[in-house]
């Protein structure tokens, strides 16, 4: 049971670019939920799928963010145009139940914008 | 919008002391979660403790609810210096299923 995976767990990228961010559930977890955390900050929530579904986006930013998890494969957290103010880590976690106390983070992805 | 507040803010113990950290929230709560995150690593569940339950032990973390006072506490005794981390608290709201993070205590153990 390899936990939930994320990759890459750095990403560097220069202002205007693309990041995208991976997340790979547990085994039999078919509940993602993306979290941003700022610099000596906590987690703030970003979005909860389910395969191929977007439950609830109202954590994203209205541009620039979107979020997918489709039926085959991780969920990807898409950062288009990045600024310098989506400097920030990561982190994914899933569950097996909609509002279950069974979550499992990530290790994290930390991105990087130059 | 952030629901937990963590107090204090930043702790500075001595190897085998004891460690007290709060947590105060705003609404309804299906549980309550502790969480240790080492610095620019992902977060480790610790502990959840549920509306129902008053009081939870698990090895040297003790953690208390009351939720008439929307309160939590975390206790980690005799503190080791891989205690090295922050701690965060984290809410499962009753209309909610989203966790709610409050900003976390940064405990420092010194050896």
């Amino acid at each position: 049971n390899a936990g939930v995976m994320q990759n890459p767990r750095h990403l560097v990228r220069r202002r205007g670019q693309e990041a995208r961010l991976r997340c790979s559930p547990m085994k039999g977890h078919s509940h993602v939920y993306w979290y941003r955390q700022l610099p000596e900050e906590g987690l703030k929530f970003m979005v909860y799928l389910q395969k191929e579904n977007i439950i609830d986006e109202s954590g994203m930013p209205k541009e620039r963010f979107s979020a997918e998890f489709p039926k085959e494969g991780p969920s990807i957290l898409r950062i288009q145009q990045v600024v310098r103010g989506d400097s920030a880590a990561y982190f994914c976690a899933s569950s097996p139940q909609q509002g279950q106390d069974g979550y499992t983070f990530g290790s994290g992805t930390r991105l990087t914008v130059v | 919008s952030q629901q937990g507040e963590e107090d204090p803010q930043a702790l500075s113990i001595q190897e085998g002391e004891n460690a007290t950290m709060n947590c105060s929230y705003k609404t309804s709560i299906n549980n309550l979660q502790w969480y240790r995150q080492n610095s620019g690593r992902g977060l480790v569940h610790l502990i959840l403790i549920r509306s129902n339950e008053r009081e939870k032990h698990s090895g040297r973390l003790r953690v208390t609810l009351d939720t008439s006072k929307k309160s939590s506490s975390l206790l980690i005794t005799a503190s080791r210096a891989a205690d090295t981390a922050s701690y965060f608290c984290a809410t499962d709201d009753t209309n909610d299923y989203k966790l709610s993070f409050g900003a976390g205590t940064t405990v420092t153990v010194r050896a």
